[in-house]
């Protein structure tokens, strides 16, 4: 069985472009979520998706979004990136946004602002 | 609110017992899980316990859980190079799935 997959592993940008990072998850799963790992920081979660809708947003600004698609893949986009958006994005995926469906995630995409 | 702690740093000798300790807030918590995260990798599941156990073994390793102290504890046996890596513990709360991280201990095991 195939994992949660992440693209770009790497991702280099510059303040004020955008970025899109995408994630497929485990064939089956509904529920896709987000987190940000900022260096020396633990996991601050950034979204949840399940069914194609926006279920629960963290504590980030609104140029931080996302969608989920059909096939429950999901894109996360961020805007206006600033020097502290750099981090690891990771996602992760369960069966259905239920407490007793455990996250399985992503290797990440490692997002660097120059 | 929902809050886990866990202590920054652990360092043990190969061959012996790591402990790994998580305490949490959230009192309605009703899973608690351990993830590992290997150097540029993203988190891999260890293995959970719902809140009315009070242990688990999977093989090395044995998930303790003291719901009075809201204490949760991950005891590697026969701890390996191979186990070196940050272990975060969370918790689980809410009618629907919000799991809250704890900070990560950074496992050392020395040869």
């Amino acid at each position: 069985e195939a994992g949660v997959t992440q693209s770009p592993t790497h991702l280099i940008k510059t303040r004020g472009q955008q970025a899109t990072l995408r994630c497929s998850p485990i064939s089956g799963h509904t529920s896709v979520y987000w987190y940000q790992q900022a260096l020396g920081l633990g996991l601050q979660f950034l979204l949840w998706y399940d069914e194609g809708e926006e279920r629960n947003r963290g504590n980030f600004p609104p140029r931080f979004s996302g969608r989920q698609f059909p096939n429950y893949s999901s894109e996360l986009n961020v805007n206006a990136l600033e020097l502290e958006d750099s981090a690891l994005y990771l996602c992760a995926s369960s069966l259905a946004g239920q407490i007793n469906q455990p996250q399985h995630f992503g290797d990440g995409t490692r997002l660097s602002i120059l | 609110g929902e809050d886990v702690e866990q202590s920054l740093f652990l360092s043990v000798r190969e061959g012996d017992s790591s402990v790994i300790n998580c305490t949490y807030t959230d009192s309605s918590s009703t899973y608690l899980y351990w993830y590992k995260q290997e150097p540029g990798a993203g988190l891999q599941l260890l293995t959970y316990i719902f809140s009315n156990m009070d242990m688990k073994q999977d093989q090395r390793l044995t998930v303790l859980l003291n719901k009075k102290d809201k204490h949760l504890s991950l005891r590697i046996a026969d701890t390996q190079t191979g186990d070196s890596a940050i272990y975060f513990c969370a918790q689980g709360s809410g009618g629907y799935q919000k799991v809250t991280f704890g900070t990560g201990t950074k496992l050392q095991v020395i040869p």
